[in-house]
């Protein structure tokens, strides 16, 4: 298994456009959680989701939305985008308890 | 709220020293604490959580109650624990709350 994956690994946006960020969790992992980590700060939770429903939302607002498939497969959506949403955006995925395991990111730079 | 600090952003130790990495967490639950590590050019990994009290690459981190506190200590720092160190705290269901990180840099 190769882990979390997530693509793209880069992208550059403009301000007001809107971006779509995909992860794929380790095979049996039914929970997939969004944080968003600004350079120099931790991760920031976002949103959790589990069963393909919404666990858990944080402080964002209603910009950011997301969405986990049958196949436990999970995309964050970011409509209007602002140029403070620049960060590298963190998946992780769980099968139970609470060790979650972490993709790569993918970092999306605003201009 | 739920709130993780981490009061040291960069952090030197000399190779064979002792290492402390300072983490304190304010929470009006249980608390369930995690230290994660970030290698150069590699993910986020899970280092140890405190429930388990394993010691994973000679770490350790002992959650004190009273001081609110869940440091990370190893007797003797290797060259290779050069990373940066997060400390986490779950607020329920899994969903963590990070500390700012520490940068730990050995020194050969």
């Amino acid at each position: 298994d190769a882990g979390v994956t997530q693509s793209p690994t880069h992208l550059i946006k403009t301000r007001g456009q809107h971006v779509t960020l995909r992860c794929s969790p380790i095979s049996g992992h039914k929970s997939v959680s969004w944080y968003q980590q600004v350079l120099g700060q931790g991760p920031q939770f976002i949103f959790q989701y589990y069963e393909k429903e919404e666990r858990g939302r944080g402080n964002f607002p209603d910009r950011f939305s997301a969405r986990q498939f049958p196949n436990y497969s999970s995309e964050l959506n970011v409509n209007a985008l602002l140029l403070g949403d620049s960060a590298l955006y963190l998946c992780a995925s769980s099968w139970t308890g609470y060790e979650q395991y972490f993709g790569p990111g993918t970092r999306l730079t605003v201009t | 709220a739920q709130r993780v600090t981490q009061p040291e952003k960069l952090l030197s130790v000399f190779k064979g020293a002792p290492v402390e990495l300072k983490c304190n967490y304010s929470y009006s639950g249980s608390p369930e604490l995690f230290w994660y590590v970030q290698y150069s050019r590699q993910r986020l990994q899970l280092l140890l959580r405190h429930i388990s009290r394993e010691s994973i690459k000679g770490f350790t981190a002992d959650l004190n109650k009273g001081e609110t506190s869940f440091h990370l200590k190893k007797p003797f720092a290797q060259e290779e624990d050069s990373a940066m160190y997060y400390c986490a705290l779950n607020f329920g269901n899994e969903k963590l709350t990070f500390g700012t990180g520490t940068r730990l840099t050995i020194i050969p």
